[in-house]
């Protein structure tokens, strides 16, 4: 079974620039999370979809950061303009469901540096 | 709002010992999920053990088993003859029940050096 894919897996960037970050899922899997870990802490879940509708994006600053999941399978999420303080990894995850009992499965990861 | 604390930056343990890392956490729930996940150098995080809170029993994953106490609101976990593999950085979360939006709150980390 094919694991949770992202791309690109390392970006570096000037403040004020945009990037955008792809994630494709485990086939299957209706929910998705984006999470952004800052070096040093835990992940923060930025937003989750279930299908193609937003279920939480109250820690999403939604001044900078967009995200799309049009057709239900893969996303995107977008920064514009990008911040010193947006440096973090962003980490796609996605399960079966959004129960707790519904395992996350976690992609390698986006390592985004902005200078 | 839920936090989870782990106090412990670093630990190290010699390979075939065994170590124990731990994790507090705060809520006014009496439901609720706690997991440990392990995520290498590689940063691909995994689920290492789950525990719903409901339940008494201790869970146990092979050579990983938890410390559950819900009085004190202590999630521990214990690695049993811990291998060159098991070294990452080993993350504790809280999860409130239900479906629907109710995230995964992480602790901040604690990095786990095994030494041969």
């Amino acid at each position: 079974e094919a694991g949770v894919a992202q791309s690109p897996r390392y970006k570096i960037i000037e403040k004020r620039q945009s990037v955008a970050f792809w994630c494709n899922p485990i086939s299957g899997h209706a929910t998705l999370y984006w999470y952004q870990q800052i070096l040093g802490q835990g992940p923060k879940l930025l937003i989750q979809f279930q299908n193609n509708g937003v279920v939480d994006d109250s820690q999403l600053p939604k001044d900078r950061f967009s995200a799309e999941r049009l057709k239900g399978v893969d996303s995107t999420l977008k920064i514009q303009p990008a911040k010193l303080e947006d440096s973090a990894v962003y980490l796609c995850a996605s399960s079966l469901g959004g129960r707790p009992t519904d395992t996350q499965y976690f992609g390698p990861g986006t390592r985004l540096t902005v200078l | 709002a839920q936090t989870v604390t782990q106090s412990q930056p670093e630990m190290s343990v010699q390979e075939a010992e065994t170590v124990t890392l731990s994790c507090t956490y705060d809520t006014s729930e009496s439901d609720y999920y706690l997991f440990w996940y392990k995520q290498p150098p590689s940063r691909q995080m995994i689920l290492v053990i789950r525990q719903e809170a409901y339940k008494q029993q201790n869970a146990t994953e092979n050579r990983f088993s938890v410390n559950f106490q819900k009085a004190a609101k202590s999630f521990s976990l214990k690695i049993s003859d811990s291998q060159l593999g098991d070294a990452a950085m080993y993350f504790c979360a809280y999860r409130s029940p239900g479906a629907g939006s109710y995230q995964l709150t992480f602790g901040k980390g604690t990095k786990l050096s095994v030494i041969p």
